[in-house]
């Protein structure tokens, strides 16, 4: 079956670094996505990798490896605006989005 | 990048009535897509609805459930029909923008509460 698995709460310090963690199992793959939601809105497009490596867009990186089903969300400087859930999704081999359940990262002052 | 819009953003329903949400995007699009996220809860994609054609149920829902219009290529709406408290959830239109096969963006939601 297709699943993905990420934390259901992270919590982290103002100006610090977290790392959220995906793993993902599809049948097919086409890329994975990063999504952040903030509490009653809808979910805004972050990242989507689908080679292997590290993307770069300001504060937020992902990365992926495709061979151990394995991204991960990284983001530095942490401002107390970041407090939102992050959703990962895989893409299958029919470029349907299979979402995990989002990790809600809780910033502390 | 194209706009979206949902309406209503919010509605309080009784059980046992219908009601019909609206998407709206600002450019032409071929696939629009149409998802429920209850509480606390990530998205499940209820159906994909390309213009021109049926929409395309996921499991678990059926078209006399939720029945799609796409009448063009800026616009579709979901009913929910014949609502229990069990309907109650946000309901997102979500879009691929042209040229792209992979990114989706969201409209802002409807929050539906079912009493």
């Amino acid at each position: 079956g297709q699943n993905i698995d990420q934390p259901t709460e992270m919590t982290a310090t103002e100006g610090a670094i977290v790392q959220i963690n995906c793993t993902y199992q599809t049948s097919g793959f086409n890329g994975l996505f990063w999504y952040q939601q903030h509490a009653g809105e809808a979910p805004t497009f972050l990242s989507y990798n689908v080679l292997d490596g590290l993307e770069e867009k300001g504060r937020f990186s992902s990365f992926l490896s495709r061979s151990k089903g394995y991204s991960y969300l990284l983001l530095k400087e942490l401002q107390m605006k970041d407090s939102a859930s992050y959703l990962c999704a895989a893409m299958d081999s029919n470029y349907q989005l299979i979402w995990g359940a989002g990790t809600k990262l809780i910033i502390k002052p | 990048s194209a706009v979206i819009s949902q309406k209503p953003s919010r509605d309080i329903c009784q059980r046992g009535t219908s009601l019909t949400i609206q998407c709206q995007v600002d450019s032409q699009v071929t696939m629009m897509f149409w998802y429920r996220q209850q509480p606390g809860q990530s998205l499940t994609l209820i159906a994909t609805a390309n213009q021109g054609s049926e929409a395309t149920y996921e499991s678990g829902f059926v078209i006399d459930k939720f029945p799609i219009s796409r009448p063009n290529l800026t616009f579709s709406t979901l009913t929910v029909s014949n609502m229990s408290p069990e309907d109650s959830s946000i309901y997102l239109c979500s879009f691929r923008p042209p040229g792209s096969s992979v990114e989706q963006y969201f409209g802002p939601g409807t929050r539906l509460t079912v009493t």
